[in-house]
């Protein structure tokens, strides 16, 4: 079974507006990473947030990590149809491979 | 570096016969990693190596599935014989030895099982 849900699991949104993705898992974490995914493409590391870090931000992308709640969230600000693509947090639960939630579709359009 | 890299992108064989697919890690990662990607199941974890010894074998299916890592720059992924349901994509990706670091994928292998 995954370690992690995401949700929504689809998400259509106009361009210029914003997207929040949420993460929820079920273990300790040593980091939570997020990653994205293009159609027929291998998946691409955005960012990663350690489990004593609330917050942390890079460019566009904003993510938050709650550990009391297990969850974290990952926003996108003023979209753009290129950040199309399926959006998945990955979590280091210390045994060194990363265990994948299960992603967002995000539909940008133009 | 060109990145991780697989071969082959696409495979289409015959139930019951053998693949086997190819990764290169990027050079100086000592953490090879295989996932299998469906949309049934997401990504699972396969089978993982630290300096060409597997740590973690646990999510490979059944023993059809095997995976080696002869030396540091390249590694298979085989299975024998292949089943309609072994049809996914399969990723291969690899990392430094740090705590933390992220994870770096090739493009995959689309495997179909006719």
């Amino acid at each position: 079974s995954q370690q992690g849900e995401e949700d929504p699991q689809a998400l259509s949104i106009q361009e210029g507006e914003n997207a929040t993705m949420n993460c929820s898992y079920k273990t300790s974490i040593n980091n939570l990473q997020w990653y994205r995914q293009n159609s027929g493409r291998g998946l691409v590391h955005l960012i990663l947030i350690r489990s004593n870090e609330r917050e942390k931000h890079s460019g566009r992308l904003r993510v938050t990590l709650d550990t009391s709640k297990k969850s974290s969230s990952l926003l996108i600000t003023a979209s753009r149809a290129a950040d199309t693509a399926s959006y998945f947090c990955a979590m280091d639960t210390g045994r060194r491979a990363l265990t994948f939630g299960s992603g967002t579709r995000l539909q940008v359009q133009p | 570096d060109a990145g991780v890299i697989q071969s082959p992108r696409h495979e289409v064989t015959e139930m019951g016969q053998e693949v086997t697919l190819r990764c290169k890690p990027i050079s100086g990662h000592d953490y090879l990693f295989w996932y299998r990607q469906t949309m049934m199941r997401g990504l699972e974890l396969l089978i993982y190596f630290n300096n060409n010894v597997p740590i973690d074998d646990s999510g490979m299916p059944e023993d059809r599935f095997s995976a080696k890592m002869p030396n540091a720059s390249f590694s298979t992924l085989k299975i024998q014989p292949s089943e309609p349901r072994d049809s996914a994509v399969y990723f291969c990706a690899s990392s430094l030895s740090d705590s933390g670091t992220e994870a770096f994928f090739g493009q995959g292998t689309r495997l179909t099982v006719v």
